[in-house]
């Protein structure tokens, strides 16, 4: 079974302050992404990476970075945390699959971080 | 721009009958499409998909149904139980989409015993 963790389920922070998020998933995935859940809106893409130390902007990557140093591990990070990222933070991978068609290879979730930010 | 839409934010059905959640597209390139279930507080779980080449995909008590001339697909469940209650996404994906999936906003599913 693919296992996708995240280093928090719960995160509370100050505005200000720098926060990470880590995600670790343990299948060879080349693909992982993060997202953020938030009601009435869904799932937005903030970042994904197709290969270490590749990395594609989403849909809101505004006030966040990520790395990826290994094939395993992505992390988030808000330089700057403000009150407007408190949301709920999920991470996925999936692999690349056939001829390059990584969407047609299910994305597996992570548990998500609830981040709150005061 | 929203290029998945699920219209109902929230369905209730009572327990034993049928569940049917709706989804739209936009983008005609779409051709590959997920539906994924979402618990409080975990994750979302991917629980059924359909290709464009095929109208129709069954796994259980799960169906998932395609009609690509009018861009919009729908899960049926039957017969609905309480344990299904959860929040329902629609995703989709397709050639020139990129690698990450475009989710709808999601519908919530009551199903009341």
């Amino acid at each position: 079974d693919v296992k996708v963790t995240q280093s928090s389920r719960y995160l509370v922070k100050r505005t200000g302050e720098k926060v990470f998020l880590e995600c670790v998933q343990d299948m060879d995935h080349e693909n992982m992404f993060w997202y953020r859940q938030d009601p009435g809106l869904g799932l937005r893409l903030i970042y994904f990476s197709y290969d270490v130390k590749m990395k594609e902007k989403g849909d809101i990557p505004e006030g966040y970075s990520v790395s990826r140093e290994k094939k395993e591990r992505f992390s988030l990070i808000l330089e700057s945390a403000s009150t407007n990222q408190t949301s709920m933070y999920l991470c996925a991978s999936s692999y690349e699959g056939l001829a390059g068609r990584s969407s047609y290879n299910e994305q597996f979730f992570g548990p998500g971080t609830r981040l709150t930010v005061l | 721009d929203q290029q998945v839409k699920q219209n109902s934010p929230s369905l209730s059905v009572q327990e034993g009958r049928i569940s049917i959640l709706n989804c739209d597209y936009t983008n005609s390139m779409f051709d590959y499409f997920l539906w994924y279930k979402k618990y409080p507080a975990e994750g979302p779980t991917f629980l059924i998909s359909i290709s464009s080449i095929k109208d129709k995909n069954e796994d259980g008590r799960f169906t998932v149904f395609l009609n690509k001339s009018a861009k919009h697909l729908s899960l049926h469940i039957v017969p609905s139980q309480p344990g299904d209650s959860a929040v329902y996404f629609c995703a989709a994906n397709g050639q020139g989409s990129g690698y990450a999936l475009n989710f709808g906003k999601g519908t919530s599913l009551l199903v009341t015993p």
